[in-house]
């Protein structure tokens, strides 16, 4: 069955720094990967997804993601991080099992500091 | 502007209530899920359907029933609330069948509470 997941719970990066999220995936097929974004209290929106073709994805508000097949990886980066970035980042991968739905991994809760 | 609703924002209830959770969204999007968010275990699946009158059981389905009447609406019922459905409850939609290409939409989430 898919499965991803996410290794760091929580990560603090200084205002300014560079973030990398790491998730990876378990998976037979071309695997879709999907990274959102949820803010305290609100719901998730999309950051990015990958499909095929190019691996490295550019998202929304400056974030890109790398595919790495022989590495089964799709993490999240950002080359300089703004204090609205604080949140829940949620890697997630196709479900076949379950029709469209999406497999989530736990989450990495991101902290920024002045 | 096409949305996604969910109604109500907060609710508390008691042990063997039912409960109904609404969504709604209004991009006519024929597939539509629910999933509930727990601290450590991100997102799970608990129902899910592609269209009127198609329902299909997610990876949490025990103690829950949705049904679907209409496109845009797919109601989460708790038949009898349990303090293990304290959760907060995401709605979300996606296009016309088209696979994973299309993007899902999340509503603002539910925050119920059974004591």
């Amino acid at each position: 069955a898919q499965s991803v997941t996410q290794p760091d719970i929580h990560i603090t990066v200084s205002e300014g720094a560079s973030l990398e999220l790491r998730c990876n995936y378990s998976y037979g097929a071309t695997p879709y990967l999907f990274w959102y974004v949820q803010s305290p209290g609100q719901g998730l929106q999309l950051l990015l997804k990958y499909f095929s073709g190019d691996t490295l994805v550019q998202g929304i508000k400056g974030f890109e993601a790398e595919f790495k097949r022989s590495q089964s990886s799709f993490n999240l980066r950002k080359p300089s991080v703004h204090w609205s970035d604080a949140a829940e980042y949620f890697c997630a991968v196709g479900h076949s099992n379950s029709g469209y739905a999406l497999n989530f991994g736990k989450g990495t809760s991101l902290l920024v500091t002045p | 502007d096409a949305e996604i609703t969910q109604s109500p924002r907060h609710k508390i209830t008691e042990t063997g209530r039912q409960v109904t959770l609404a969504c709604h969204q209004t991009w006519n999007h024929n597939n539509m899920f629910w999933y509930r968010q727990d601290l450590g275990h991100g997102l799970r699946l608990i129902h899910y359907s592609y269209g009127v009158q198609d329902t299909n059981k997610g990876e949490v389905s025990d103690g829950y029933s949705v049904s679907r009447s209409n496109t845009e609406d797919l109601p989460l019922t708790l038949e009898s609330a349990a303090s293990s459905q304290t959760s907060v409850y995401f709605c979300a939609s996606s296009e016309n069948g088209a696979g994973f290409t299309d993007t899902q939409y999340f509503g603002p989430g539910t925050r119920l509470t059974v004591l």
